[in-house]
């Protein structure tokens, strides 16, 4: 149990289909963190969220769409993939981001998600 | 960019023997490191990290050491067991603002019994 919850761990969606993933953290933190992980790659961070505002989207296309209600839930909203938008999605949190803050990311189990 | 990047992609070992893991990266502002074991069907999970006004730090099994000179990091797993089967990475992350972790391919480690 890392404290970061993803649901759901499976998910199998058309490219027309709209879905949403969820990740939920009980670590008390302020930053969280959505990556993609794709085989043989490193992890490729998407969007992050630092006391719920979006400090970066790193050159994610428009059909990901994340939301960050409050500091312990954040969303990726799904709209028109691609099959090559198959892979598992990693949820993350760490204490808060700046500087002086050198704190680890913990991660969730990941949805892997198939385009067909 | 710059990246961090691992030396090996596969390291097959007896179980009883010691694993090193090695992790090069090349951006000298950075200052902060942290290796992840992740097993087939989970998520990263945080094992070991180290500043880098240190050259060492020791946990229960694993001691991670930084050569800033050469910019290099290693990950030493002590009688290695079937159980520490899985990929390890590495990640840093550069001292300024809002600076996140960038992370290494991976390295699997292979555990015979």
């Amino acid at each position: 149990e890392t404290g970061v919850t993803q649901t759901p761990r499976h998910l199998v969606m058309g490219m027309t289909n709209k879905k949403s993933l969820k990740c939920e953290q009980h670590l008390g933190h302020n930053a969280m963190y959505w990556y993609k992980q794709s085989a043989k790659k490193p992890l490729e961070l998407m969007f992050v969220y630092n006391f719920k505002e979006q400090t970066e989207n790193n050159s994610v296309p428009s059909r990901f769409s994340p939301e960050c209600p409050n500091s312990s839930h954040l969303f990726l909203h799904l709209h028109t993939l691609q099959p090559e938008d198959s892979a598992l999605y990693l949820c993350a949190s760490s204490q808060d981001l700046g500087s002086l803050s050198n704190q680890p990311q913990h991660f969730g189990d990941g949805t892997r998600l198939s385009i067909l | 960019g710059e990246s961090v990047g691992l030396h090996l992609p596969t390291l097959s070992v007896q179980e009883g023997d010691n694993s090193i893991i090695n992790c090069a990266y090349s951006n000298s502002a950075s200052d902060y490191f942290i290796w992840y074991k992740q097993e087939s069907g989970k998520g990263p999970q945080f094992i070991i990290d180290i500043r880098s006004n240190m050259d060492k730090r020791q946990g229960q099994r694993v001691t991670v050491l930084l050569n800033k000179t050469v910019k290099h990091l290693s990950l030493q797993i002590a009688a290695t067991q079937p159980g520490d089967s899985a990929v390890y990475f590495c990640a840093e992350k550069v001292n300024s603002g809002y600076s996140t972790l960038t992370f290494g391919k991976g390295t699997m480690l292979l555990v015979s019994p």
